[in-house]
């Protein structure tokens, strides 16, 4: 059980070219989300997904596109870098039950990250 | 106003010392809360959840106050090893995002 991985974890783009973060659990998680995290402004949420299919804006989602074709693997596309995205990524994953009459959020499972530099 | 607020500190304290930090949330429909920890460059990892009024582990104890909408994490006898970045975390009923507090920042000296 890997939990969740993200790959790549380190990478270095020039503006202007792209590429794609992979995020995949083994959890059957039905929520997966992307993060970004820049010094004192803690993780922002970029884009979610409540299912296979299923994709919906975060806080931050600008310059950034998401697919979540298999329940395991939710991707997040840059189709042009910008310097303005040189951050640490995280991906996560959750579930939710409900009880009591109200709906549980539990807690999310991080992935170790991925440190991308835009230059 | 934002969802969720912290003290970012620094708190530095000795070892064996109590700290609490608390953390304030904006939502009062507000069902699920986490406090997590962050050691540098790694990513969060879940240090406890809560439900209901609080939940405690060990030299960890979290409580909930919902009419004044802040949660509170209490940790006693301190370690260095618990030398990290502690985030509040909370979530909607039925929400299908996570409101992240920017952290507080712990270091224990020997």
């Amino acid at each position: 059980n890997a939990g969740v991985t993200q790959t790549p974890k380190f990478r270095v783009l020039k503006t202007g070219q792209s590429m794609t973060l992979l995020c995949a659990q083994d959890m059957n998680h039905e929520y997966m989300y992307w993060y970004r995290q820049d010094p004192g402004m803690g993780l922002r949420l970029i884009h979610y997904s409540v299912g296979e299919g299923t994709t919906a804006k975060g806080e931050v989602p600008d310059g950034y596109n998401v697919s979540r074709l298999k329940k395991q693997n939710f991707l997040l596309g840059l189709e042009s870098a910008a310097p303005s995205q040189t951050s640490v990524y995280f991906c996560a994953s959750s579930y939710k039950e409900i009880a009591g009459g109200h709906t549980l959020s539990y807690e999310q499972y991080f992935g170790p990250g991925t440190r991308l530099t835009v230059t | 106003r934002k969802e969720v607020e912290q003290d970012p500190g620094p708190f530095n304290v000795p070892e064996g010392a109590t700290v609490a930090f608390n953390c304030t949330y904006s939502n009062s429909a507000s069902q699920s809360f986490f406090w997590y920890r962050q050691d540098c460059r790694k990513e969060p990892k879940l240090l406890m959840s809560v439900y209901s009024s609080g939940n405690e582990d060990g030299r960890f104890t979290a409580q909930l106050n919902r009419a004044s909408q802040y949660i509170s994490l209490l940790i006693r006898d301190s370690k260095l090893s618990d030398s990290a970045t502690y985030l509040c975390v909370v979530n909607e009923d039925g929400g299908n995002q996570f409101y992240f507090g920017t952290g507080t920042s712990l270091t224990v000296i020997p």
